[in-house]
């Protein structure tokens, strides 16, 4: 089993500009959840699916941010326009009962 | 949700038994107790939960205590690449894992060799 995919796994970007974060949950599971981290905040949850439905956005920072998951194996995240606050670790988890599954994390960089 | 109270750091030689505490004295019945640790630049790694019975498995043990006021996480023979945050979280167990889980601060495990 591969685990839950991110990608990419760094990402620097400019103010204002459009960031798209990608993740793969582990196949047959049915939740799928979208974190950030950061030294300040810690590890927050953001968004969560179950089967493709989002069910609980109340982490979602602002507008600026949405998440998407049109099929079991894919979903993203993105942030439209990027400030330099959003700069942290984003993970991606999937889980199907018991444990969370989570990725390596793709590190955001907004300068 | 039960608040869970956890030492901010704790140290363990290698080869001995790590044993993480954690108080979570307002946990309610149908409360379930997660564990998950976090290595550095890695992302969370669920580890074992459990909800009254003690818990083991190929990673490590949980015990709770009778009154499941407080638990305990047992790494029977710890190594170097156990060095990582471990976090105790109490939640409600949703069908299908749907647990919005809340991480704190957790304890910050050393192993020394």
């Amino acid at each position: 089993d591969a685990g839950v995919i991110q990608s990419p796994r760094h990402e620097v970007t400019e103010m204002g500009q459009e960031v798209t974060l990608r993740c793969k949950p582990i196949s047959g599971h049915d939740y799928l959840f979208w974190y950030r981290q950061t030294m300040m905040r810690g590890l927050e949850l953001l968004i969560y699916f179950n089967n493709n439905v989002p069910i609980d956005d109340s982490g979602m920072p602002e507008d600026r941010f949405s998440a998407k998951m049109p099929n079991a194996s894919f979903s993203t995240l993105k942030i439209q326009p990027s400030e330099p606050r959003d700069s942290a670790v984003y993970f991606c988890a999937s889980s199907l009962r018991g444990g969370q599954y989570f990725g390596p994390g793709t590190r955001l960089t907004v300068t | 949700d039960a608040k869970t109270t956890q030492p901010t750091s704790m140290d363990c030689a290698e080869g001995r038994a790590a044993n993480l505490p954690c108080n979570h004295s307002t946990i309610s019945g149908n409360e379930y107790v997660y564990w998950y640790r976090q290595i550095h630049s890695q992302g969370p790694q669920y580890i074992i939960h459990g909800l009254k019975n003690n818990e083991t498995n190929e990673m490590a043990s949980l015990i709770i205590t009778e009154d499941r006021k407080s638990s305990t996480l047992i790494l029977p023979h710890a190594t170097l690449r156990d060095t990582a945050v471990y976090y105790c979280i109490v939640r409600e167990r949703g069908p299908g894992g749907s647990e919005k889980l809340v991480f704190g601060k957790g304890t910050k495990l050393t192993v020394n060799p």
